[in-house]
């Protein structure tokens, strides 16, 4: 079974911390997403990357950066956080190319006060 | 860059057919159709592809339009098990920078 996994189920951050979201997949995938989910947008990119050390920006890259530094681990940085960032993050793994299904990770719900 | 789904939601009694739309501004390279059950992670359900290829779910059913760039997600005979948010996302090229819709939250009642 293909497996994501993220760190935290739940965080609770004050306004102006850093915070580290990470993201882990056993099963070689290339490819690795972040999305934010909020209530009637769906599910919006942040940033996705196609390779160690590779990324390429989604729709809503304010605010966050990544990093991939091993092929099975993405890691989604919040550098200054805010209440606005308050949200449920995805984490998401697929082979690379279109015609692959993408596995998620069971989803990290993010409060910044 | 997302699509667009409708409808936003609809509510089902068990046995009734259903029919979402996910339509894009852009051509289109495949969409994916996901389920996503509450409190859980979004579940692939299907992929189609420009050409006409199809991999996915045996009980669901969806078609490509690749002229009017859209695709639409057939549930029949649907069960309570169906009730979730269904998503589409969409490529543009075969360049794994997928975007999603918005979501159509599809209840299903006894």
């Amino acid at each position: 079974d293909v497996k994501v996994t993220q760190s935290s189920r739940y965080l609770v951050k004050r306004t102006g911390e850093k915070v580290f979201l990470e993201c882990v997949q056993d099963m070689d995938h290339e490819n690795m997403f972040w999305y934010r989910q909020d209530p009637g947008l769906g599910l919006r990119l942040i940033y996705f990357s196609y390779d160690v050390k590779m990324k390429e920006k989604g729709d809503i890259p304010e605010g966050y950066s990544v990093s991939r530094e091993k092929k099975e681990r993405f890691s989604l940085i919040l550098e200054s956080a805010s209440t606005n960032q308050t949200s449920m993050y995805l984490c998401a793994s697929s082979l690379l190319g279109g015609v692959y299904e993408q596995y998620f990770g069971p989803g990290t719900r993010l409060t910044v006060t | 860059q997302q699509p667009v789904q409708s409808p936003q939601a609809v509510i089902l009694r068990e046995g009734e057919d259903a029919v979402i739309n996910c339509s894009s501004s852009k051509a289109l390279y495949s969409v994916h159709w996901y389920r996503q059950k509450h409190g859980e992670a979004p579940v692939f359900l299907m992929i189609l592809l420009k050409g006409g290829e199809q991999k996915g779910h045996e009980k669901i059913s969806a078609s490509f339009n690749e002229k009017k760039q859209q695709s639409s997600l057939y549930l029949t005979a649907s069960q309570l098990s169906y009730s979730g948010t269904y998503f589409c996302g969409t490529e543009i090229d075969n360049n794994n920078d997928m975007r999603f819709g918005a979501g159509t939250r599809l209840t299903v009642k006894p």
